[in-house]
């Protein structure tokens, strides 16, 4: 079964930071990778997502995510944040194979302050 | 537009009072799942459905139903609720169980 880490359950950043936010999983199969961002008082939407291919992925409104599968890791990085980004971020995997599943990290609330 | 809706959006009741929350999907997809959101917890996995007439248990299925007679429809039944199923809940559907997964708006489910 696979399983998904985010270490940082909340990571406070100015705006125009750098921010990553830092997702480890663990399958020994291969995987498709997910970042979502939930907004306050709202439903999750996909940011980026990780199939196969080249190992940086670009998504929505800035962000960018690099599959490391030695580390096995698939961290999200935005060079300069902006308030509007303050939201929850969910790291999640799933397996390639039929009877997988989605499985989600536990979360990382980035807080952007002026 | 290709969407995921619940309904109700927010709902308040009473211990062992039975509910439905229903959710629709238009993008044809076969797979489909439920989640709850609690805090620090993430989202957990309640039950998902391959295809019409195929379900089966997530990670958190106790005091869970749910049927599959549609392709579209996916609904969610507490037959009794109780105070800890008090949640956030998440309905989506996916071209497959390990792909991109599209999300409804979610149900905030209160029990007293």
């Amino acid at each position: 079964a696979q399983s998904v880490t985010q270490l940082d359950s909340q990571v406070p950043v100015f705006e125009e930071a750098p921010v990553e936010l830092r997702c480890n999983y663990s399958s020994s199969v291969s995987v498709y990778l997910f970042w979502y961002v939930q907004y306050p008082n709202q439903g999750l939407q996909l940011l980026l997502k990780y199939l196969s291919g080249s190992t940086l992925v670009k998504g929505i409104n800035g962000f960018e995510a690099e599959f490391n599968k030695s580390q096995t890791s698939f961290h999200l990085r935005k060079p300069s944040v902006h308030i509007s980004d303050t939201a929850e971020y969910f790291c999640a995997v799933g397996l390639t194979g039929t009877a997988s599943k989605l499985t989600f990290g536990t979360g990382t609330r980035l807080q952007v302050t002026l | 537009e290709a969407q995921v809706t619940q309904n109700p959006r927010y709902l308040i009741t009473v211990t062992g009072k039975k509910l439905t929350v229903t959710c629709s999907q238009n993008m044809n997809h076969e797979y489909m799942s439920w989640y709850r959101q609690d805090p620090g917890l993430g989202l957990r996995q309640i039950y998902y459905s391959m295809n019409v007439e195929v379900t089966d248990k997530g990670d958190v299925p106790e005091g869970y139903k749910v049927s599959r007679k549609e392709k579209r429809n996916f609904p969610l039944i507490l037959e009794s609720p109780s105070p800890n199923q008090t949640s956030l809940y998440f309905c989506a559907s996916s071209w497959a169980p390990g792909g991109e997964q599209f999300f409804g708006p979610g149900t905030r489910l209160t029990v007293l």
